[in-house]
């Protein structure tokens, strides 16, 4: 069965410093998504991306974040200077499709660790 | 506000028995609602969905059912087992240009042998 499937599984890096978290989205899915999770705390919303562009992203997701789709399979959440209540589970999504309802599938998610 | 969430913390069932998780939420707009398990270390994984138009959905093992006069979603698992201990999340699918998901808080359950 087709996955999600991000890199790395955990990222440490230093207060300040630029990160770029991967995903690699099931491949016929047009919609994709960024999600965070701080420990114990529910799964928020980060962003959607949809024909190359932001659908809408949240609060969260200030100026110091960006995400891209830098060439057909990859999806890129990347944080330029990074803070310690940055550290969190990332998850990455996709959906198939925007009409109707669909369920978005989830990768095993990347843990950040800020120091 | 609006909100989805969900009513108990953590459920602790026998093995063999039915489990019921509970969510509510608050906008009466929600049109689509789905069902995740988040095992330790994993991200959250598709259990089961239900749009608006239904009131119950059945999956293997797993029921859902939804109660749009008092906003009410659950979970059944049938027969749980050990392998069903997780954190269980609802969402709710906006009807937005997004899609996004909006995540309650998560039931933990546990199975005891």
């Amino acid at each position: 069965e087709p996955e999600v499937t991000q890199t790395p599984s955990h990222q440490v890096t230093q207060m300040g410093q630029e990160v770029i978290l991967r995903c690699v989205p099931i491949s016929n899915h047009l919609y994709f998504y960024w999600y965070r999770q701080i420990l114990g705390q529910k799964v928020e919303f980060l962003v959607s991306f949809y024909n190359n562009e932001i659908s809408e992203k949240s609060e969260i997701f200030d100026d110091q974040f960006s995400v891209e789709r830098p060439d057909g399979s990859n999806f890129t959440l990347k944080i330029r200077s990074t803070k310690l209540e940055d550290s969190a589970m990332y998850f990455c999504a996709s959906r198939v499709d925007r009409g109707g309802n669909q369920p978005q599938h989830f990768g095993d998610g990347t843990r950040l660790s800020i120091l | 506000g609006e909100s989805v969430g969900l009513h108990l913390p953590t459920l602790s069932v026998q093995e063999g028995d039915n489990s019921i998780i509970n969510c509510a939420y608050s906008n009466s707009a929600s049109d689509y609602f789905i069902w995740y398990k988040q095992e330790s270390g994993k991200g959250p994984q598709f259990i089961i969905d239900i749009r608006s138009n239904m009131d119950k959905r059945q999956g293997q093992r797993v029921t859902v059912l939804l109660n749009k006069t008092v906003k009410h979603l659950s979970l059944q698992i049938a027969a749980t087992q050990p392998g069903d201990s997780a954190v269980y999340f609802c969402a709710e699918n906006r009807r937005d240009s997004s899609y996004k998901l909006i995540f309650g808080s998560g039931t933990r359950l546990l199975v005891r042998p």
